[in-house]
C-alpha cells in the first residue's frame, strides 16, 4: 500500500524567511508519480509540479524549488523569501505509475506567513 | 484551455435526504475523474474514480455512489445522507497519460 507522511502539521513563519515542507513516502512500486499541491483558504487545489520516480533532476521555479532523494523516499519543497501569499495548505502525493492513476495525499502542512 | 466546475458549492441538509453533486469538465476528452473528500484538517480521500463512460471504481465502500453518464460528467449521489458525510468534496480530472490533478472549486456540504 501506498503512503505519504507530511511530519509538519502547521508552520509558521516571518515574512522573507525560507522554509522547508517535508514530504517521505512509501510504495512497493518501481514506477510512479510525485506532486506538490497547493490549497489556498479559497479552497481549490492547484497543481504546483510532478516529479517521475526516474527522474530524480531537482527543480527550480522562481522562489519554489523541490528536492527529489529516491533512496530516502523524500521529495521536499522550499519556498525562499516567503511571502503572505505563500500562506497556505500544501499537500503532497504520490500517484500510481498507471492510466488510472490513484493518488494518495499527505495530511497536508499548513503554513502561515506572517508580515 | 480545460476548465472543471462543480456544483453547488455550498449544501446544508438534514441526515436522511438525498445528494446531488456534479461535475463538469471541458476542453479534453476522455479524462479521468475523481471525487475526494477532505475532512477539516486532514488530507484527500479518494471515493471514486472513473476511465470512461459508466466505469466506475469505488475505492471506499460507503453510503455515496458515483455515476459517468457523459465523458465529462461525472456525479456523486446519496441516497439519504448520514451525518459523517460532512465535508468538502473536491472533483478532478486528469489525462491519461498525465499524471497532475486538476481540482474544481469543491463543494462543502453540512449534514444536520
Amino acid at each position: 500500500a501506498q503512503k505519504v507522511t507530511q511530519a509538519q502539521t502547521e508552520i509558521s513563519v516571518v515574512e522573507k524567511e525560507d522554509v522547508t515542507l517535508d514530504c517521505v513516502y512509501e510504495t512497493r512500486d518501481t514506477t510512479y508519480y510525485l506532486f506538490w499541491y497547493k490549497q489556498p483558504p479559497s479552497g481549490e487545489l492547484v497543481f504546483l509540479i510532478r516529479r517521475n520516480s526516474f527522474d530524480e533532476q531537482n527543480e527550480i521555479s522562481g522562489r519554489y524549488s523541490w528536492n527529489f532523494q529516491k533512496s530516502t523516499s523524500s521529495f521536499n519543497f522550499t519556498i525562499t523569501a516567503s511571502q503572505v501569499v505563500d500562506s497556505a495548505v500544501y499537500f503532497c502525493a504520490l500517484r500510481e505509475y498507471t492510466n488510472a492513476g490513484k493518488s494518495t495525499f499527505g495530511d497536508g502542512t499548513t503554513l502561515t506567513v506572517k508580515p | 484551455s480545460q476548465t472543471i466546475h462543480q456544483w453547488p458549492a455550498t449544501l446544508v441538509q438534514p441526515v436522511g435526504s438525498p445528494l446531488s453533486l456534479e461535475c463538469t469538465v471541458e476542453g479534453t476528452s476522455n479524462p479521468n475523474l475523481y471525487w475526494y473528500r477532505q475532512a477539516a484538517g486532514r488530507g484527500l480521500q479518494l471515493l471514486f474514480y472513473s476511465v470512461g463512460i459508466g466505469q466506475i471504481s469505488s475505492e471506499v465502500p460507503q453510503n455515496l455512489s458515483a455515476s459517468r453518464p457523459q465523458d465529462r460528467q461525472f456525479i456523486l449521489s446519496s441516497k439519504k445522507l448520514l451525518l459523517s458525510d460532512s465535508g468538502f468534496y473536491l472533483c478532478a480530472w486528469s489525462g491519461q497519460y498525465t499524471g497532475e490533478l486538476f481540482f474544481g472549486e469543491g463543494s462543502r456540504l453540512t449534514v444536520l
